[in-house]
C-alpha cells in the first residue's frame, strides 16, 4: 500500500509568484485535504476534494486554489505569493469522512 | 467559534508518565484526534476518541469528555523518541464535510 506522497520537498518563491504543489492520494482514498501549517502553529484547513469537487473550504482568500484529478491526486494553487504564506503545506488523503493520512509536506519559503 | 487549547510546553523524564490536556469549543464534533508530530515532518495518527471514556493502545492512552470538551493523552514509560509535538484536533462537520480544527500543539521535551 503506497502511502501520501507530495512534491516538490521545498519550493522557494518570491512575492507576486504562483506556485502549484502537488499530492498523490493513498490506494483506495478519494478525498484530498489540504492545511497549511506556519512555524510553531497547527495546520490550518484549506479546503478538501471529494470526488473531484470542492467539498468544503477554511478561511483562505481565493487565490488559494485547487484541484482534483480522476486518480484522486491533486493540486494546490496559489497566486500572488505573500510573505506570509511561508509555510509547510499539508495534504491529507481519506476514504471519504474516515481517518485522514498526512504526507510529508512541501515547506513554501517566499523571499 | 472554534478554538482548541493546549499547552504550549512540556518536559519529562525518560521513563515518566506524561499527560497533555486539550480544551475545545467548536461548533459541532465528530470526534478527537491525537497526531505526533516530529521536527520537519508530517503528523502521525496516534489516536482517535469520538465516545466517552479511555482508548489505550500501548503506551499511549487518550481519554474524552464531550460534555465538558475535555481530552487528555497519556504517555507511559516515555523515550527519547517521544520528543516531539504533539497536536489535537476536532473532526468538525460543515456543509457536508469534515475537517479537522488543530491545536496549535505542545511541544514536549524528553529528558535522560
Amino acid at each position: 500500500e503506497t502511502g501520501v506522497t507530495q512534491s516538490p520537498t521545498h519550493l522557494i518563491k518570491t512575492r507576486g509568484q504562483q506556485v502549484t504543489l502537488r499530492c498523490s492520494s493513498q490506494s483506495g482514498h478519494n478525498t484530498v485535504s489540504w492545511y497549511q501549517q506556519a512555524l510553531g502553529q497547527g495546520p490550518q484547513f484549506i479546503f478538501q476534494y471529494y470526488r473531484e469537487e470542492e467539498n468544503g473550504r477554511g478561511n483562505f482568500p481565493p487565490r488559494f486554489s485547487g484541484l482534483q484529478f480522476p486518480n484522486y491526486s491533486s493540486e494546490l494553487n496559489v497566486n500572488a505569493l505573500e510573505l506570509d504564506d511561508s509555510a509547510l503545506y499539508l495534504c491529507a488523503s481519506s476514504l471519504g469522512s474516515l481517518e485522514q493520512y498526512f504526507g510529508p509536506g512541501t515547506r513554501l519559503t517566499v523571499t | 467559534g472554534q478554538n482548541i487549547d493546549q499547552p504550549t510546553e512540556m518536559t519529562a523524564t525518560e521513563g515518566a508518565i506524561v499527560q497533555i490536556n486539550c480544551t475545545y469549543q467548536t461548533s459541532g464534533f465528530n470526534g478527537l484526534f491525537w497526531y505526533q508530530q516530529h521536527a520537519g515532518e508530517a503528523p502521525t495518527f496516534l489516536s482517535y476518541n469520538v465516545l466517552d471514556g479511555l482508548e489505550e493502545k500501548g503506551r499511549f492512552s487518550s481519554f474524552l469528555s464531550r460534555s465538558k470538551g475535555y481530552s487528555y493523552l497519556l504517555l507511559k514509560e516515555l523515550q527519547m523518541k517521544d520528543s516531539a509535538s504533539y497536536l489535537c484536533a476536532v473532526r468538525a462537520p460543515g456543509g457536508g464535510y469534515n475537517k479537522l480544527i488543530f491545536g496549535a500543539g505542545t511541544r514536549l521535551a524528553v529528558h535522560p
